[in-house]
């Protein structure tokens, strides 16, 4: 069965910062790696993924990640932070089989303070 | 843009009462998804749906729950006999086909008194 584990409940980081928030997966065969990102009293909202292809993948809002299939990490990263960048932010996983549904972490709350 | 839509944004039902959560999933997609959010907590899975029936389902969706797609456009979660521990934001989403990102709606926050 897949899984995903987010280490971090709160990442904190100084506006104009880059940020970095982690990611790392468990599943059978290669990965369908997801970043979603929720805001207060929102729904889920797509921020990029990983399917195949380059392992640096760019989203949206100036958004990236890096697929590190060794270490089985999707981390997502930015440059330089916004303070309106800070919301929950969610990994999810799907194996390539079938018709899976998305599995989560447990999401990490961004702070990004001016 | 296209968008999942979901009604009502909340509802407020008493133990015991049965409740229909409603989803307008994006017109050319075919795959469909409940999955709820209990305050606080991770995102979970409930059930997947295509070609009319379920494909999927976690063990969290037991016989209390249900799904239809009614008409052309509506996806439905009922709940038979709603508990406390079933408040929760429960979230639809839909997919065109299965390698694509999930489009999810703005939820639904259940309130069981």
């Amino acid at each position: 069965a897949q899984s995903v584990a987010q280490p971090e409940d709160q990442v904190n980081v100084a506006e104009g910062n880059p940020l970095t928030v982690k990611c790392t997966y468990s599943v059978s065969g290669n990965p369908y790696l997801f970043w979603y990102v929720q805001y207060p009293n929102r729904g889920l909202q797509f921020l990029l993924k990983y399917i195949t292809g380059d392992n640096l993948v760019k989203g949206s809002y100036g958004f990236e990640a890096e697929f590190n299939k060794s270490q089985t990490s999707f981390h997502l990263k930015k440059p330089s932070a916004l303070v309106s960048d800070s919301a929950l932010y969610f990994c999810a996983v799907r194996a390539p089989s079938g018709n899976t549904p998305l599995v989560f972490g447990k999401g990490t709350r961004l702070s990004v303070i001016a | 843009e296209p968008e999942v839509t979901q009604t009502p944004s909340h509802q407020v039902t008493q133990m015991g009462q049965e409740v229909i959560l409603r989803c307008v999933p994006i017109s050319n997609h075919l795959y469909f998804y409940w999955y709820r959010q209990i305050l606080g907590q991770k995102v979970e899975f409930l059930v997947s749906f295509y070609n009319n029936e379920i494909s999927e389902k976690s063990e969290i969706f037991d016989d209390q729950f249900s799904v239809e797609r009614p008409d052309g456009s509506n996806f439905t979660l009922k709940i038979r006999s709603t508990k406390l521990e079933d408040s929760a934001m429960y979230f639809c989403a839909s997919t065109k086909i299965k390698d694509t990102e999930a489009f999810f709606g703005q939820g639904t926050r259940l309130t069981v008194v």
